[in-house]
């Protein structure tokens, strides 16, 4: 079965901490994406991978094939970073045209 | 415009009604997806337009639901005979082509059935 877990569900953090968010998923894929939902709803595509490691300012996102996982880390947190963090990946094996989506994890960061 | 824009914002209907929820995609995207986030859940997929070829709808929850995209850009996604479990947001999103591209997402069209 396809599917995308997420963890942590919801995640406290303090300013200025380290915040790493994991996904991971049951078979191969050929493409990941790290959404980014804010409290208003509006969603913003944050990162697409399909291996290596792809980094903008203090986000840093990895992903290893082998192991079918990428964890999304933010360094130096702030309070604007608050928001739902969601993992979507693209099955080989499912619909050729569909993401699946993980439940997502909401991060709150702390002033 | 700039972005993937959708109308309207907010709809609030009564059980039993139609509602058409409208999704202009990016120039140029060829590809356009319909996700549904009901309250507390995960995003779910719903349809995929791609171009001319005929549309994926094996996301949609039942024949109440039914979208159509004209000339290739404009979508309308139409519920009839709205029940209170269609309360949700509904996302569209468009990329360049293939799913694997990066998606760009609307604003969302949130719904509440009554």
């Amino acid at each position: 079965k396809n599917e995308v877990e997420q963890s942590p569900q919801n995640l406290t953090a303090q300013e200025g901490e380290f915040i790493t968010i994991n996904c991971s998923y049951s078979v191969g894929i050929s493409a990941l994406h790290w959404l980014q939902q804010h409290p208003g709803g509006g969603i913003v595509s944050l990162f697409m991978l399909s291996s290596g490691k792809k980094k903008h300012g203090r986000l840093i996102a990895p992903i290893n094939i082998q192991e079918k996982h990428s964890s999304l880390h933010i360094t130096a947190s702030h309070p604007r970073d608050s928001a739902v963090y969601i993992c979507a990946v693209k099955f080989i094996s499912g619909s050729a045209r569909q993401l699946t989506f993980g439940s997502g994890t909401q991060l709150t960061v702390l002033p | 415009g700039a972005g993937v824009s959708q109308s309207p914002s907010n709809k609030v209907t009564e059980k039993g009604k139609d509602v058409e929820l409208r999704c202009d995609p990016i120039s140029g995207h060829t590809a356009l997806y319909w996700y549904r986030q009901s309250l507390g859940q995960g995003l779910e997929f719903l349809i995929y337009f791609q171009g001319n070829s005929a549309p994926d709808k094996s996301g949609l929850p039942s024949d109440r639901f039914s979208a159509e995209r004209t000339g290739g850009s404009v979508s309308t996604l139409t519920i009839q005979r709205t029940q209170q479990e269609d309360s949700a947001v509904y996302l569209c999103a468009s990329s360049l082509d293939r799913v694997a591209n990066e998606q760009f997402f609307g604003p969302g069209t949130r719904l509440t059935v009554l």
